[in-house]
C-alpha cells in the first residue's frame, strides 16, 4: 500500500518558467510533509517543509502547497533553473504519540530544466 | 563538521556472505535512520533508533540488524546476503530546528549482492 504517491515520473521545464511537483498522500494521520532534493550518486538533501496547520510554505523560489481536504502537495519552483535538475522525493510523517520522526517517502519526480 | 558519512561507498557481495555497513554522524543527534532505495522508487525505512541503546523496526527489517552502542555510530548488519538485499543504503540523522524537523543523510552505499 503506497501510502505517498508522486505519479509523475519526470518533468521537462524550460529554464525561467515554473515547476510544479506534484504528490499524493492516503494516510490521514500524517501531519508533516517534506520535499527533499536528490542528484546522482548522492543522498537526498532536505528542501523545504510544512506543516499540517499550514497550507502554504515559502523558502527563496520554493513554495510548498498542502491541500488537506484533497490529500495533495504541491512544490513549486520559480524560477526554474539547470542547477535544480535532480530527483524530488515528496515525504510525510505522523508527528503526534511518539514523534519518532519516521519518514514514507513517494517514488521521486525526475526533474529536468532545459537551458 | 563531516555530518553524516557513510562507508563503504560500494560492495559487492555474494549470496550468504555477510558485512556490515557503517554510518557515523558528528552532529550530537540522538535520532538516526537506516533506508534503502531500489531502482524507481522511494526510500524505504529498515531501522531506526531514538538515542544509544534503542532501536526498532521500520517497514522492511526483514534480513537485516542494527545497534547502536553511540549516539555517533549506527551499523546496519547484513547476515545472510540476498539477491533482494541488492540497493542502495542510506543513513540519516535527524534534528529538530526552529520547528523544523529534518533528517540529514549520507551520500549511501550501493551494495549489490550476486
Amino acid at each position: 500500500d503506497q501510502q505517498v504517491k508522486q505519479n509523475s515520473p519526470s518533468l521537462s521545464v524550460q529554464e525561467g518558467r515554473i515547476s510544479i511537483l506534484n504528490c499524493d498522500y492516503t494516510n490521514s494521520m500524517f501531519d508533516y510533509f517534506l520535499w527533499y532534493k536528490k542528484y546522482p550518486a548522492e543522498g537526498p538533501t532536505f528542501l523545504i517543509s510544512i506543516s499540517s496547520i499550514k497550507d502554504k510554505n515559502e523558502d527563496g523560489r520554493f513554495t510548498v502547497f498542502l491541500n488537506k481536504s484533497a490529500k495533495h502537495l504541491s512544490l513549486h519552483i520559480v524560477p526554474s533553473q539547470p542547477g535544480d535538475s535532480a530527483v524530488y522525493f515528496c515525504a510525510a510523517s505522523v508527528r503526534g504519540s511518539g514523534n519518532t520522526g519516521k519518514l514514507i517517502f513517494g517514488q521521486g519526480t525526475t526533474l529536468q530544466v532545459k537551458p | 563538521n563531516a555530518g553524516v558519512t557513510q562507508t563503504p561507498k560500494f560492495r559487492i557481495l555474494k549470496i550468504g556472505q555477510s558485512m556490515t555497513l557503517q554510518c557515523t554522524q558528528d552532529m550530537n543527534h540522538n535520532y538516526m535512520y537506516w533506508y534503502r532505495q531500489d531502482p524507481g522508487m522511494g526510500l524505504k525505512l529498515i531501522y531506526y533508533s531514538v538515542g544509544a541503546g534503542i532501536t526498532d523496526k521500520g517497514e522492511v527489517p526483514n534480513g537485516y540488524n542494527v545497534s547502536r552502542s553511540t549516539t555517533e555510530d549506527f551499523p546496519l548488519r547484513l547476515e545472510l546476503a540476498a539477491p533482494s538485499q541488492t540497493s542502495v543504503y542510506f543513513c540519516a540523522s535527524r534534528t529538530i530546528r526552529d520547528s523544523t524537523d529534518t533528517q540529514y543523510f549520507g551520500p549511501g552505499t550501493r551494495l549489490t549482492v550476486l
